[in-house]
């Protein structure tokens, strides 16, 4: 299954957009792009996925580069409760995740 | 929508004793079912997928005879831990999906064996 690379960590001021980056450029013409995040000692939870266009939801949006090699996720107000791992995934076979180091997100106050 | 529950939330039992995690999907009905394991300070493993009335399949590395996995309806599996050992103290997750796009996560279940 294709790698994902993303930060092990990143910062951002609450009420503030953060952007979340990942590269997976050995990703493959049917490989989605998903992203999950884990709160502290709670299973992960689905955030969003996406295959080639930009996708938003009621959490967040993804941006999806035209060569799809990277995308990123993006919070567009920061809270303190979006303080978590969160985790670029490409599914093995669109189901089967295997989950990276992620990058953890810190709010600041 | 997209509820997954997790019985018990943690566990403490003596080594060499068996334990049992329920994983249940309550407002669908689960295609697929996941356990992970995840030790402190490290990433979710994926540990065995299961589908309703059919074996798991366990990933390279796992003891299907000391993890047993039933998958016995579309809302239920379970997981259970035979003759554990301190070095099987972990946080087990069960994810459950419907569509090949979406997993949903229990809260997952922390186990330590003494």
């Amino acid at each position: 299954d294709a790698k994902t690379t993303q930060p092990n960590s990143m910062e951002s001021n609450e009420e503030e957009p953060v952007h979340l980056p990942c590269n997976h450029s050995t990703i493959s013409g049917t490989d989605y792009i998903h992203w999950y995040r884990q709160l502290p000692s709670q299973g992960p939870e689905y955030v969003i996925h996406g295959l080639t266009s930009n996708v938003n939801n009621r959490m967040a949006s993804l941006a999806i580069a035209e060569d799809r090699k990277s995308s990123t996720l993006i919070l567009h107000r920061a809270t303190l409760r979006d303080a978590a791992v969160y985790y670029c995934i490409l599914p093995f076979g669109n189901e089967k995740l295997t989950f990276g180091t992620g990058t953890r997100l810190t709010i600041i106050p | 929508g997209a509820v997954v529950s997790q019985h018990p939330s943690w566990v403490i039992c003596k080594s060499g004793t068996s334990v049992k995690i329920e994983c249940r999907s309550l407002d669908f009905q689960a295609t697929t079912m996941f356990w992970y394991r995840q030790f402190p300070k490290q990433s979710l493993m994926l540990m065995a997928t299961s589908n309703e009335g059919s074996k798991a399949t366990y990933e390279q590395g796992v003891e299907k005879d000391k993890f047993l996995i039933n998958h016995a309806s579309l809302t239920l599996s379970t997981l259970t831990v035979t003759s554990a050992h301190p070095e099987d103290s972990s946080f087990y997750i069960c994810s459950a999906s419907w569509t090949a796009n979406e997993q949903y996560f229990g809260p997952g279940t922390r186990l330590t064996v003494t």
